[in-house]
């Protein structure tokens, strides 16, 4: 089993639907990011969180550290964000800032 | 644009030949991660560098090395390379906890 899961790995959505996509942990964390990757390889940090909810335009990050979860919610989606979104943890078991990453979930958002 | 360089941003190469992949943080950040993507593993992580020494080691190969450089630039040595070598290799820095990624370099070995 991975350390890190995610849900769904593939995901077709509509324009102007709200997303949602999920992570599963099972280490112990400092804190959670979740990337975007465009094709063409680029990775960009959306957002690093440690508890509750961050928001950033029409993203939305939330985290459960209790529940070892966290979701990924995008609002009026647009086909610009078609991505593959990655659910990375900080693994928290050592003096190092090492990222244990989700295999994924590709999103492709049709006009 | 992270601030984070890497270079080449493609290499094509022959199977038990040696590359040298280029990393320039971002301005001040002190710790250089190295990543390797590829299809069937996803992201793996495989080294990092703070301030010029080792600080932690992942999925790396005994034939794959990396250095720091006293002005924070990093190289990632492969060799003996292989055809399941073929994937992105992506670096990070950061200074705080935060990483930013680099573009990636796509190394493909025929």
């Amino acid at each position: 089993k991975n350390e890190v899961e995610q849900s769904p790995q593939n995901l077709t959505a509509q324009e102007g639907e709200f997303i949602t996509i999920n992570c599963s942990y099972s280490v112990g964390i400092s804190a959670l990011h979740w990337l975007q990757q465009h094709p063409g390889g680029g990775i960009v940090s959306l957002f690093m969180l440690s508890s509750g909810k961050k928001k950033h335009g029409r993203l939305i990050a939330t985290i459960n550290i209790q529940e070892k979860h966290s979701s990924l919610h995008i609002t009026a989606s647009h086909p610009r964000d078609s991505a593959v979104y990655i659910c990375a943890v900080r693994w928290n078991g050592g003096a190092t800032n090492k990222l244990i990453f989700g295999t994924g979930t590709l999103l492709a958002v049709q006009p | 644009d992270s601030g984070v360089t890497q270079t080449p941003k493609h290499l094509i190469t022959a199977t038990g030949q040696r590359v040298t992949l280029r990393c320039s943080p971002r301005s001040g950040d002190l710790s250089v991660y190295w990543y390797q993507q590829s299809l069937d593993q996803g992201l793996q992580f495989l080294i990092q560098y703070y301030n010029g020494e080792e600080r932690a080691k992942g999925n790396i190969l005994e034939r794959f090395s990396a250095q720091q450089f006293p002005d924070l630039h990093s190289e990632l040595n492969l060799s003996s390379l292989e055809l399941g070598d073929s994937a992105l290799y992506f670096c990070a820095s950061s200074v705080s906890n935060e990483q930013f990624f680099g573009p990636g370099t796509r190394l493909t070995v025929l």
